[in-house]
């Protein structure tokens, strides 16, 4: 059974810094991996989509890298904003037909002005 | 072009009735997922509909159920509510291209039982 696993639970940071947030699960048999952001009451926002066969996807700030021997991903935020303050969330895709995403329950981000 | 749409927003409800929310996919999705998010277990797989059928199942009772529609829309219903069922319901909506499987999000449904 796929396990996600976010650390840390929170992280709170000044305005300009880089920062990363983990990932990890217990099975390597993903197929893919996404990254979402969601801001209080509201929805999930798709940030990143990284294939199985991918080491690592780019958008903007943002650098998402899977290393799926170790169980394993990372979210890079670089030059951190106050706009970037959100709940992160990563979620695995299993292999086998369905599009059943298994969740991490999240890193709430604060970045003070 | 439009995103995933579910309705209402908000609804609050008594113990013991049932609710049904609503999805629409973003067009051209045959996939569309559940989930239920909760301070406490977070984001739990409710069920996935692709053309109609069931094809996975969550650990719910069977209080939840669901349906989806020639149209690719879907419902969810819960019937007999508990305090417990109190949450945001989201709905997803995915299909495969070459470059994978990429879900996206509604704005959710929150439910509050009283």
């Amino acid at each position: 059974k796929q396990e996600v696993t976010q650390i840390p639970a929170a992280l709170s940071v000044p305005e300009g810094e880089n920062l990363v947030l983990n990932c990890s699960f217990t099975d390597s048999a993903i197929y893919n991996l996404q990254w979402f952001r969601q801001d209080p009451g509201k929805g999930l926002t798709s940030l990143l989509l990284i294939q199985s066969s991918q080491r690592e996807q780019t958008s903007g700030r943002l650098n998402a890298s899977l290393d799926k021997s170790s169980g394993r991903s990372t979210l890079y935020i670089a030059a951190s904003q106050p706009g970037d303050s959100a709940t992160y969330l990563c979620a695995a895709y299993h292999q086998g037909g369905s599009e059943k995403l298994v969740f991490g329950k999240g890193t709430k981000l604060t970045v003070n002005p | 072009k439009a995103g995933v749409t579910q309705t209402p927003r908000y609804l609050i409800k008594t113990r013991g009735q049932q609710v049904t929310l609503s999805c629409s996919p973003i067009s051209g999705h045959r996939s569309v997922s559940w989930y239920q998010q909760t301070p406490g277990q977070g984001l739990q797989f409710l069920f996935e509909y692709f053309s109609e059928t069931q094809r996975n199942k969550g650990n719910f009772p069977g209080r939840f159920s669901g349906r989806q529609f020639s149209n690719s829309r879907s419902e969810m219903n819960v019937s007999t509510l508990e305090l417990g069922d109190s949450a945001l319901y989201l709905c997803a909506s995915s299909h495969r291209s070459r470059v994978g499987t990429e879900a996206f999000f509604g704005q959710g449904t929150r439910l509050t039982v009283v």
